[in-house]
């Protein structure tokens, strides 16, 4: 089966205060694909990475990073020195066959000014 | 260069009417796909089309057909709504070899 695990629905930080969102997947396929959407309140999906299987090195860009640990099925994004604009929904997903995303159902992410 | 867009943005029905959500891209992408989005549900697939002439049922297909009318078009329509498929869809279209998916703005629908 696959499968997409966001544990924490809602998360509420300080603005500056660093925030890690856990993204826990389950899949059966050696290549796959891990990506993160960024979902602001105006609606749209906003495609911030891509990850594939053969690929552990971590990420940074800017504020954002990941953690990718194939040992644990785990790609963690951690958003440093949070800003208001980064309030919103975070997805994470994983392509199955024929490209079909697998959505987790998102951390809602709320940054207190 | 639009990307994927999709017709209409807001769209109001009676349970048992029918309805069909547009989408299109510019992008000469193969793969198109339609996703509902319901409260603390993530996206879930309803249809997808790997290519011009075909298409495949995903998670949520019950309720739902789907037209893929040629390389750019792919439509979804419900023949009788009801109030369950009260959501927010979203076209998305992928090129071959990158696996990312680029979502069209959205249609809110609501079914009374």
């Amino acid at each position: 089966a696959q499968k997409v695990t966001q544990a924490q629905t809602e998360i509420s930080v300080v603005e500056k205060e660093d925030v890690t969102l856990d993204c826990v997947y389950e899949t059966r396929d050696t290549t796959y694909y891990l990506f993160w959407y960024k979902q602001p309140p105006s609606g749209e999906l906003v495609f911030l990475i891509r990850r594939n299987s053969f690929d552990e090195q971590n990420e940074i860009s800017g504020r954002y990073s990941w953690n990718f640990q194939k040992s644990t099925s785990s790609f963690n994004f951690t958003i440093t020195a949070s800003q208001v604009v980064d309030s919103a929904v975070y997805f994470c997903a994983l392509v199955r066959g024929n490209n079909r995303l697998a959505f987790g159902k998102g951390n809602q992410v709320v940054v207190i000014p | 260069n639009a990307g994927v867009t999709q017709t209409p943005k807001f769209q109001v029905l009676k349970t048992g009417q029918s309805m069909t959500l547009q989408c299109a891209q510019d992008m000469n992408h193969n793969s198109m796909y339609w996703y509902r989005q319901d409260p603390g549900m993530g996206l879930r697939l309803i249809y997808y089309s790997a290519s011009e002439g075909t298409t495949d049922k995903g998670e949520v297909p019950n309720g739902y057909n789907v037209s893929r009318l040629n390389k750019r078009e792919f439509s979804l329509r419900l023949e009788s709504a009801a109030p369950s498929q009260t959501s927010v869809y979203f076209c998305a279209s992928s090129p071959e070899g990158t696996r990312e998916q680029y979502f069209g703005p959205g249609t809110r629908l609501t079914v009374t």
